[in-house]
């Protein structure tokens, strides 16, 4: 799986929209971007994946760039219960690639 | 809702103790799988399972092993529990392919 790079820290304004970046230079083209984040003291939680076409769910927004080696992963209206530690991940999609490589990720606080 | 649940928050055990922790998961997944996670380390695969009975060691399956006797749970097994075992260990499921569902995590201290 491709490595990816992300800041270690951000802080954001309450209210504000948080914008992440990631770094996956080496991305292979059939690897999806997947994002999940870790509230301190409990598992991680999926997030939001995309291949090549920006995503949106109801947490969040995914924007890839044309070249795919980077992306941003956007919460629109940041709010105190989305500080937490983010991670960026790459991987292939699909049956046989089950396998999640977690880097650092960044550390995103919501100031009040 | 996808729940994953992990039979115990918070365990002290001893140096040489065999040590069982469990994750049961209510959404049918076929994956299982182990992570732990220490500080600066990120998280770590121990084992995972793509099937009852079926097991394929991550990336530091050393000092540990598991067990899927039935689809929806999975066991950890530390046959004796060392100090630098001490950490926090989560369990996550996923349909094949999808992403991955974490329970609230285990912290071992072994003393």
């Amino acid at each position: 799986d491709a490595k990816t790079t992300q800041p270690p820290s951000m802080d954001c304004a309450e209210g504000r929209a948080a914008n992440l970046p990631c770094n996956h230079s080496t991305i292979s083209g059939n690897e999806y971007v997947y994002w999940y984040r870790q509230i301190h003291s409990q598992g991680p939680q999926y997030i939001i994946h995309g291949l090549k076409n920006n995503e949106t769910n109801e947490m969040a927004s995914l924007i890839i760039t044309e070249d795919r080696k980077s992306s941003t992963l956007i919460l629109p209206h940041a709010t105190l219960r989305d500080t937490a530690v983010y991670y960026c991940i790459v991987r292939v999609w699909g049956f046989g690639n089950e396998k999640l490589t977690f880097g650092t990720g960044t550390r995103l606080t919501i100031i009040p | 809702d996808v729940k994953v649940t992990q039979s115990s928050r918070y365990l002290v055990k001893r140096t040489g103790e065999k040590v069982f922790l469990e994750c049961v998961q209510d959404m049918d997944h076929e994956n299982m799988f182990w992570y732990r996670q220490d500080p600066g380390l990120g998280l770590r695969l121990i084992y995972f399972s793509y099937d009852v009975k079926m097991k394929e060691k991550g990336d530091i399956p050393e000092g540990y092993s598991v067990s899927r006797e039935k689809k929806e749970r999975f066991s950890l097994i530390l046959e004796s529990a060392s100090t630098n075992q001490t950490s926090m260990y989560l369990c996550a499921s996923s349909i094949r392919g999808n992403e991955q569902f974490f329970g609230p995590g285990t912290r071992l201290t072994v003393l």
